[in-house]
Parts: structure tokens; sequence; C-alpha cells
């Protein structure tokens, strides 16, 4: 399940499963958006990215959804593995800027 | 390819002294590279955006003083944390871009640097 409280949000499910975290974002203005993996002690690691003139975008076993009208992004990871245990950081960027804001991150558990 | 390095990985300071932590892309050129600060349990805050050979832009509320950005060439930005404090304690990282860190101009991240200040 999925909560939220004074520590990162956690989403926690069973390996195999198909996992779905969530992001809204805040600036209308952005325009590109990324998902990012940290694992705990390491830097933020590139998953995939989106334009703002897509809706949907495919990798490999990860799928990311932008709906603009709400200004919400999801990333998809089907048949979640153990190794994908990480906290996960949606990034939104207003090219005219050139600046990455992050999101406040959610923390993926699996489990055997 | 595209691998940045950070050193050191952690270091453990007295209150008062100044701390410096570089950044490297190993395999590439970077015009620009940006710090990133990260405390337990929350996302990244953007410091600040170097640009080789050019001063340093800081984010809103960054004393640019304290901390202390140069990048000297286009693999090298150093980070100074001058007269640290216990509060500047955290999770330093940063990341490279290719070119001037717009679309399509990943950033890559670096391993990030442990500050810890006694």
């Amino acid at each position: 399940g999925e909560s939220v409280g004074l520590h990162l949000p956690t989403l926690s499910v069973q390996e195999g499963d198909n996992s779905i975290i969530n992001c809204a974002y805040s600036n209308s203005a952005s325009d590109y958006f990324i998902w990012y993996k940290q694992e705990s002690g390491k830097g933020p690691q590139f998953i995939i990215d989106i334009r703002s003139n897509m809706d949907k975008r495919q990798g490999q076993r990860v799928t990311v959804l932008l709906n603009k009208t709400v200004k919400h992004l999801s990333l998809q990871i089907a048949a979640t593995q153990p190794g994908d245990s990480a906290v996960y950081f949606c990034a939104e960027m207003n090219t005219g800027f050139q600046k990455l804001v992050f999101g406040t991150g959610t923390r993926l558990l699996v489990s055997p | 390819g595209a691998v940045v390095s950070q050193h050191p990985s952690w270091v453990i300071c007295k209150s008062g002294t100044s701390v410096k932590i570089e950044c490297r892309s190993l395999d590439f050129q970077a015009t620009t590279m940006f710090w990133y600060r990260q405390f337990p349990k929350q996302s990244l805050m953007l410091m600040a955006t170097s640009n080789e050979g050019s001063k340093a832009t800081y984010e809103q509320g960054v004393e640019k003083d304290k901390f202390l950005i140069n990048h000297a060439s286009l693999t090298l930005s150093t980070l100074t944390v001058t007269s640290a404090h216990p509060e500047d304690s955290s999770f330093y990282i940063c990341s490279a871009a290719l070119t001037s860190g717009g679309p399509g101009d990943t950033q890559y991240f670096g391993p990030g640097t442990r500050l810890t200040v006694l």
C-alpha cells in the first residue's frame, strides 16, 4: 500500500507486481520531465524522460505518463524486482531556465 | 559513458573548518555543472549552477561566500564549504551536462559526498 506521513511516501509491492509511482508537478511552464532512481548513499540515476509534447513514453520495463491538464506524472514499472527498491524522484524543467526541480520522492519497497 | 565522479565520497570535519568537494566528468566535457544538497529523507535542492570560466549562479537563499564554487575546466568543478557548521552537514551531489543543460542534454549525476560537521 501507499502511505504519506512525516517520512517519504512509501509504496510496498510484491516481486513481480506492477508498480505505479505518482508525481504532481508545480510549474505549468515546465516542458521537460525526468524520473530518477536513487539508492541509499548514491546519486540519482536517470530512468526515463518525456517532453511536454508527448503524453506517454516507454522504456525497458518502465513507462512514463504525462497529464499536463492536471500537472501529473507517473512512472510505471512492470514486473517489479527487488533491485528496483529505491527512492524515485520526478524532476521538472522549464527549458527556458534550464533548471531541474525535484519532487519530494517516493520510496519503493519490493519484497520477494 | 557519461560518468561523473566526486571526491571525497565522505568527509568529517570540525566546526569552523573549510571542506572542498571535487566533481569531475570522466569521459566527457561539461560546459555546465550543477551542485545540489540533500538532507536525509528529503529531495535534492539545487544550490548553484556553474559554467566553465565564469561565476556560478546561486539559488535564492544560498550564500555564495559560504559555498564557493569554481569551474576552472570543462571536466572539473569544486565546491568549498567555508567555515562549516553542523547545520551544513548534508549529502552534496553534483551533476554535469554536456552543453547547456536543456532538454536532451541529460544531467549526469555524481555519487554524492556525505559531509558531517562535528
